[in-house]
C-alpha cells in the first residue's frame, strides 16, 4: 500500500529523442508526486512535483503526467540531452509526513 | 556556499568500528533527514528530526543514534559496524510547517561508507 513501483529500471535513448518513466501507486491517501533528479556522485535534487488534483505540469523540457483514477504519474522529458542523463526518482508524499520513494530510473542519453 | 554539507566524503573503516558523519545546512530549515542509499540507489529514509525532535524513526537497528545539537545540524552515529552498513547516507533538510514534511527536500553530497 505504501509503495510507489517505478520503470523501467533503466532507460537509453537518442539525443533529441523523449525519455518516459513511468511510476504507479495505491495508496489514495498520498499528498504530492515530486520527482528528483541525482546526477553521480551528488545528492537527489527536486526536478518538479504535481499534486494530485493536477493533470499535468509543465516545466521547460519536463513535463510530469497524472492519471489519477489510473493512479499513475509519468515523467516526459522532450528533447533528451546527454546533460539529463541521471538516475530519476519519483516520490509520493504520505499524509505530508514523508516521502515514499520509486527504486529509481537510470537515464542514459545517447549523444 | 553550500546549502547542505556533510563529513566526511567518503570513510572506509574495519568491521566493529565505531563512527560518525557530520551534517550542517545553512538554508535556515527546521527539519533534517538522514537516508541511505544502497548499492541499487535504493533510496531509504532513517531519521528526521524537526526542530531538534525526532520525528521519524524508521526501522533501523539500535546500532544506528541520530544526534540534532541545533536545528542547523544533525550526526549520525554508527556503532559495531558491519559490511551490510556499507552504502552511500545522505543528509536532507527541508522548512516543515509544524510536523508536515514537504516534498521539497534539499540533499547534500553524500557520505560513501565502505566497511571492509
Amino acid at each position: 500500500q505504501q509503495q510507489v513501483k517505478q520503470s523501467p529500471q533503466s532507460l537509453i535513448v537518442q539525443k533529441g529523442g523523449i525519455s518516459i518513466i513511468n511510476c504507479a501507486y495505491e495508496n489514495t491517501a498520498f499528498d504530492y508526486f515530486p520527482w528528483y533528479q541525482q546526477f553521480p556522485g551528488k545528492g537527489p535534487a527536486l526536478l518538479i512535483a504535481i499534486r494530485p488534483d493536477v493533470s499535468e505540469k509543465k516545466e521547460g523540457r519536463f513535463t510530469i503526467s497524472f492519471n489519477k483514477s489510473a493512479k499513475q504519474f509519468s515523467l516526459h522529458i522532450m528533447d533528451s540531452q546527454p546533460g539529463d542523463s541521471a538516475t530519476y526518482f519519483c516520490a509520493a508524499s504520505l499524509h505530508h509526513r514523508k516521502l515514499i520513494w520509486g527504486l529509481g530510473t537510470s537515464l542514459a542519453v545517447n549523444p | 556556499d553550500t546549502a547542505v554539507s556533510q563529513t566526511p566524503k567518503y570513510l572506509v573503516t574495519q568491521m566493529g568500528n565505531d563512527k560518525s558523519i557530520k551534517c550542517e545546512q545553512n538554508l535556515g530549515h527546521d527539519t533534517m533527514y538522514w537516508y541511505k542509499q544502497d548499492s541499487k540507489k535504493f533510496l531509504k529514509i532513517m531519521f528526521s528530526y524537526n526542530n531538534k525532535e525526532l520525528i521519524i524513526n524508521e526501522t533501523v537497528p539500535n546500532r544506528f543514534s541520530p544526534k540534532s545539537p541545533d536545528k542547523a545540524h544533525l550526526n549520525l552515529h554508527i556503532n559495531s559496524l558491519e559490511l551490510g552498513d556499507s552504502a552511500v547516507y545522505f543528509c536532507a533538510s527541508s522548512q516543515s510547517s509544524g510536523q508536515r514534511i514537504p516534498y521539497e527536500q534539499y540533499f547534500g553530497p553524500g557520505t560513501r561508507l565502505t566497511v571492509t
